[in-house]
């Protein structure tokens, strides 16, 4: 099945760094999501992506749609103890009626070191 | 995870055993979909719904079946469970043309 590669896999940061990671597909995507999973806890959405080229923000979080529509970014700025977790990207295609669900990265786990 | 309830959270069961997995949302969303989340493999989708009554495949259903008898409830069945199957459930609901999707908080399964 079809499934996004994300990198980096994990990331070992201090408090205070800009953290930046990444999606890629080889199928093209109308929205791109990006949610944060928390230990024992269901994915959280983090930024929606709309429009091929957007760029939103979301307080300290930064995430871009790709031009080619294959892929997205995420940036983390002065990462705070509460950023860790699992980051993941998905896509969806919903081109058509029941077309939403969503097809996921493989995660990337930030961790801060003291 | 707000109007998503996943029971039991935690089951651990024999191999061939069977055992059914309840999502049931408050949000009165049209689309109920059931994933499983494994180290290093994301969330992969197992069944999906688009609406009461209606069921589909994802991209891994074997050794797993699915019932949407009433809106708010989607339940992922094992039959015969196999420690293949031992992972972290997650069920997840949106609606048509949002894009938004809600999670429950998971379902660790253990087979032993």
């Amino acid at each position: 099945g079809q499934q996004l590669n994300q990198s980096p896999q994990s990331m070992f940061i201090q408090e205070g760094e800009d953290v930046s990671m990444n999606c890629t597909s080889s199928s093209i995507f109308n929205t791109w999501l990006w949610y944060k999973q928390d230990p024992g806890e269901g994915p959280v959405l983090l930024i929606a992506l709309y429009k091929a080229g957007e760029l939103t923000s979301n307080g300290r979080l930064t995430a871009q749609f790709g031009i080619t529509r294959k892929d997205s970014f995420l940036n983390i700025s002065a990462s705070i103890p509460s950023d860790v977790g699992i980051y993941f990207c998905a896509g969806q295609q919903g081109s058509f009626f029941g077309n939403e669900k969503l097809t996921f990265g493989t995660g990337t786990r930030l961790t801060i070191i003291p | 995870n707000a109007g998503v309830t996943q029971t039991p959270k935690f089951r651990v069961l024999k191999t061939g055993q069977s055992m059914t997995l309840l999502c049931a949302q408050d949000m009165n969303h049209e689309y109920m979909y059931w994933y499983r989340q494994d180290p290093g493999m994301g969330l992969r989708l197992i069944h999906y719904s688009v609406g009461e009554g209606t069921t589909a495949k994802g991209e891994v259903p074997d050794g797993y079946n699915v019932s949407r008898l009433k809106k708010q409830n989607f339940l992922l069945g094992l039959e015969s469970a196999a420690p293949s199957q031992t992972s972290v459930y997650f069920c997840a609901i949106n609606r048509p043309g949002n894009t938004e999707a809600f999670f429950g908080q998971g379902t660790r399964l253990t087979v032993v």
